[in-house]
């Protein structure tokens, strides 16, 4: 079974400055997806990023970005010019591309709460 | 269309109660999906409903009862449920159950059991 772990239960950062969040996984597939989510205090889950384990390029979105490091099971996410709303809770996932007897193939990590400070 | 609708927001039910949860979505998406979510923890997998078929995580207890009336519409049925229920109830929506795609999430339900 998949597993994902982020070390960080919480950080800060500064607005305007950058901030990267870890996320490991451990997996047998060699086809797969990773995600980054963010959850507000809103409550609702909003997708950040999304990248494809075959793709050997960094996706990018905006001021997001993320290091990804197939060999060292590694997905880091880069948030640079940190702003007041990115305070939120960042959920790593991991994604198989088939479901389990459960129809279950995404796998969250603990997340990391991060704080965004004026 | 490109929101997942969970109604109510908010929801404080006795022991005793008998009450719905309702998602909807209109994307097209052909699974759906109940998490719950404690404070602070990732969401957990629930149910899964996807090409007509119904999937159990089967930790959840039976006072937990999806249905699903349609492909857009996901309820999930609360009965008799008990204070350490009291969660984050998230829904969310695929385009399908396999392949790399990424979730939807409804604003969620905030259910507290007394």
């Amino acid at each position: 079974a998949q597993t994902v772990t982020q070390s960080q239960p919480e950080m800060s950062v500064q607005e305007a400055e950058t901030v990267t969040l870890s996320c490991t996984y451990d997996t047998s597939e060699s086809d797969y997806y990773l995600f980054w989510y963010k959850q507000p205090p809103s409550r609702q889950m909003i997708l950040v990023i999304r990248q494809e384990a075959y793709k050997q390029q960094n996706a990018t979105e905006n001021r997001f970005s993320v290091n990804f490091q197939k060999a060292a099971k590694s997905f880091s996410l880069k948030i640079s010019d940190s702003q007041l709303g990115d305070a939120a809770m960042y959920f790593c996932a991991y994604r198989s591309p088939l479901p389990d007897n459960y129809g279950q193939n995404f796998v969250f990590g603990p997340g990391t709460r991060l704080s965004v400070l004026p | 269309d490109t929101e997942v609708t969970q109604t109510p927001k908010h929801l404080v039910m006795g022991m005793t109660n008998k009450k719905s949860l309702k998602c909807e979505q209109h994307m097209g998406h052909r699974a759906m999906y109940w998490y719950k979510q404690k404070a602070k923890k990732p969401p957990e997998l629930m149910f899964v409903y996807s090409y007509e078929k119904l999937s159990i995580n089967e930790s959840v207890p039976s006072r937990f009862s999806p249905e699903c009336p349609n492909s857009s519409l996901l309820n999930l049925h609360l009965h008799a449920l008990q204070p350490e229920d009291s969660a984050l109830y998230l829904c969310a929506s695929s385009q399908g159950v396999r392949g790399g795609y990424g979730y939807t999430f409804g604003s969620g339900t905030r259910l507290t059991v007394v």
